[in-house]
């Protein structure tokens, strides 16, 4: 059975950074692409971000681009998401996700990102 | 980038009813659509993939159609556990993008 557990977020000033961590489990991490997609407070789903099993290809929404970083440890069967220069507008629930027929297949839980001085 | 409209934004039904929610595409999509239900609280599930295929496990009254610009989820009789809000997404050039989202509610 695929899991997804997602971890790291918490409240954060303007301008502070947040790593994120989905750590995976039931199928073959290591050739799995993954995705990031946020839920902003009374919001619809966004997609935020992607990457291939063998990292050589990422790609972000365009709020997401020169300040989120995807990335993965295939050893660790987990994947990232380094957010700096956060902004109150990043407030939300962050979902991991793996692909599947190039659309987002099985979803972890989420865990809160809250932006607030 | 393909944006998507989706539409109607919300609705009210009751059990039994059929139920279809529409996204339009700005481009034509090469039928890398699918459908989600979401619940609060919980994991988004995904109910249909490249336009028609019913996810495995996923229960037969739904049922997505369409293709190129305007697709469609169909929920044949809608169920008390059908209450949820319901999103298309579509990939194109490895940009993925949401439609806004149907409240679908009781009646």
């Amino acid at each position: 059975e695929v899991q997804l557990v997602e971890s790291g977020g918490g409240l954060v000033q303007p301008g502070g950074s947040l790593r994120l961590s989905c750590a995976a489990s039931g199928f073959t991490f290591s050739v799995t692409w993954m995705h990031w997609v946020r839920q902003e407070p009374g919001k619809g789903l966004v997609w935020v971000s992607f990457i291939t099993g063998d990292e050589t290809l990422t790609n972000y929404a365009d709020f997401a681009k020169g300040r989120f970083t995807i990335s993965r440890d295939n050893a660790k069967n987990t994947v990232y998401l380094q957010m700096n220069s956060l902004r109150a507008e990043d407030t939300g629930v962050y979902y991991c996700a793996t692909d599947k027929e190039w659309l987002p297949d099985s979803w972890g839980r989420g865990t809160l990102v809250t932006v607030s001085s | 980038d393909i944006q998507m409209t989706q539409s109607p934004s919300s609705l009210s039904a009751s059990v039994g009813d059929r139920v279809t929610i529409t996204c339009r595409a700005s481009q034509a999509n090469r039928n890398y659509l699918g459908w989600y239900q979401h619940k609060p609280g919980k994991a988004p599930k995904r109910l249909i993939y490249a336009a028609s295929r019913l996810q495995s496990g996923v229960p037969s009254r739904f049922s997505g159609g369409g293709s190129g610009t305007e697709f469609t989820l169909t929920i044949s009789s809608l169920q008390p556990e059908d209450f949820a809000t319901y999103y298309c997404i579509q990939h194109d050039n490895y940009v993925w993008t949401f439609g806004q989202g149907t409240k679908v509610e009781n009646k």
